[in-house]
């Protein structure tokens, strides 16, 4: 069973700053199967990035992913104020059926 | 426009049932892998179950297993999760989302299942 971990647990900044989200697996995911997603309170999740670097539709170029093995990262370049959330990273498979990580949040500083 | 709307939720007492649906529309709901994704209040995301897009081998996360089970009609569009042996720590907002290259692309709003006496 592969576990998700993410960190920091929170990600204090400032609009225009640059953030960096790490996602951690206990054992090696292939890069075919890690996501990345975006939550608003109240809202349902959104789709960031799929396949470990490839955006979603509409999700802005400031949204960029990459990573293999066990460690992927998330970065946004310059925050934006919609851009404060909660990200989530996801792998398929194993345990089954998906799983996520705990996730980070972004907050104004 | 690609939209999922859930409905089912509600009150419950522990040990009872209930059954979610999630109603697709605006593409090929019978193309597409669907599943289940709950989160409990203030917590994080949890996944229940995956069904493929022919309805068979269905997966479930170990906290769910033997007592949910997800079904889908693809001649009504509709994707289902049958719950039964309710327990308080079910109590969740339940999503459903359409699987793309190993993601879930496609979120309904959710539906909000509260187990309590």
């Amino acid at each position: 069973e592969i576990v998700l971990t993410q960190s920091p647990d929170t990600l204090s900044l400032s609009p225009g700053e640059r953030a960096t989200l790490s996602c951690r697996a206990s054992r090696n995911i292939s890069s075919t199967y890690l996501a990345w997603y975006q939550q608003k309170l109240g809202q349902a999740p959104r789709l960031l990035i799929y396949g470990v670097s490839g955006r979603a539709t509409g999700i802005p170029d400031r949204f960029s992913g990459s990573g293999s093995g066990t460690d992927f990262t998330l970065i946004i370049s310059r925050l934006e104020p919609e851009d404060f959330a909660v990200y989530y990273c996801q792998q398929y498979g194993n345990p089954p059926p998906f799983s996520f990580g705990p996730g980070t949040k972004v907050d104004m500083k | 426009e690609v939209q999922l709307l859930e409905s089912g939720g509600g009150l419950v007492q522990p040990g009872g049932s209930l059954r979610l649906s999630c109603v697709g529309s605006g593409f090929t709901f019978s193309n597409d892998a669907m599943s289940w994704v709950r989160q409990a209040p203030g917590k994080g995301l949890e996944g229940v179950s995956i069904i493929s897009a022919r309805g068979d081998g269905p997966n479930y996360g170990d906290s769910v297993k033997g007592r949910f089970t997800i079904s889908r009609d693809n001649s009504k569009n509709t994707l289902y999760l049958q719950m039964n042996s309710l327990r308080v720590e079910d109590t969740a907002v339940y999503y459903c989302a359409r699987w793309t290259r190993y993601s879930m692309d496609v979120w309904g709003r959710g539906t909000t299942v509260t187990v309590s006496s």
